[in-house]
């Protein structure tokens, strides 16, 4: 099965600052990565598939890039409503692997 | 607008059973696949089984092989896990999640219901 490590795990921010996280394939999958938001005792949502397509609704505060094995997520200026956890996932395969998560915290 | 909700979740014994159910609405839901995605306390999302828009395609991560079964009832527009023969390594909260996927392929969650949490002990 295909692995997925995102780092850092965790990382602090303030409001106004950029971010930006990796996630690493153990084999190569083309662009067939998405990221979600997930904030305690919420749905996740849905913010980038094809590793650089915005999904509908989401501010364009969020981007993504890459392809093959290395992706990253950025959040151009945190919002209070961005302190969440962050995960990858890949899609090049039916095992659907998420990355462990990257908790964003203030 | 489009809805999902997850429900069924409980404390249940080791050995035991349990079925959650996502029922859906706000779009077609027979022309759409369905996953169960899983999050244990304290660590990351983990895929558990996918269920295609007729029910003919259905797929599951190893180790829930032969004791999960994920099935569907489109005129109910609704999703079920029937969960037989639970571990501790089952406890999770589990998110039921709506598979869009076009024509370039790639799939990705769309829509997620907000949990329902399972609890083996």
């Amino acid at each position: 099965d295909i692995q997925m490590t995102q780092s850092p795990s965790s990382l602090s921010a303030s409001i106004g600052d950029r971010v930006a996280i990796a996630c690493r394939a153990s084999q190569s999958i083309g662009n067939y990565l998405n990221w979600y938001q997930h904030k305690p005792g919420k749905a996740p949502k849905l913010l980038i598939y094809a590793a650089s397509r915005l999904q509908t609704g989401v501010p364009s505060r969020f981007s993504g890039s890459g392809s093959g094995t290395d992706f990253t997520l950025i959040i151009s200026s945190m919002q209070p409503e961005d302190f969440a956890t962050y995960f990858c996932q890949q899609t090049n395969t039916a095992s659907w692997t998420f990355g462990q998560g990257t908790q964003v915290e203030i | 607008q489009v809805q999902l909700v997850d429900s069924g979740g409980g404390v249940v014994q080791p050995g035991g059973s349990l079925r959650l159910s996502c029922t859906a609405s706000g779009f077609p839901f027979s022309t759409y696949g369905f996953h169960w995605v899983r999050q244990p306390p304290g660590k990351g999302l983990e895929w558990v089984t996918y269920i295609g828009h007729d029910g003919s395609n259905r797929q599951y991560v190893d180790s829930v092989k032969g004791r999960f079964t994920i099935s569907r009832d489109n005129s109910e527009n609704t999703v079920y896990l029937q969960m037989d023969s639970l571990t501790i390594e089952d406890t999770a909260a589990y998110y039921c999640a709506r598979n869009l996927w076009d024509t370039s392929g790639w799939h990705r969650f769309d829509y997620w219901g907000p949990g329902t949490v399972v609890t083996v002990s």
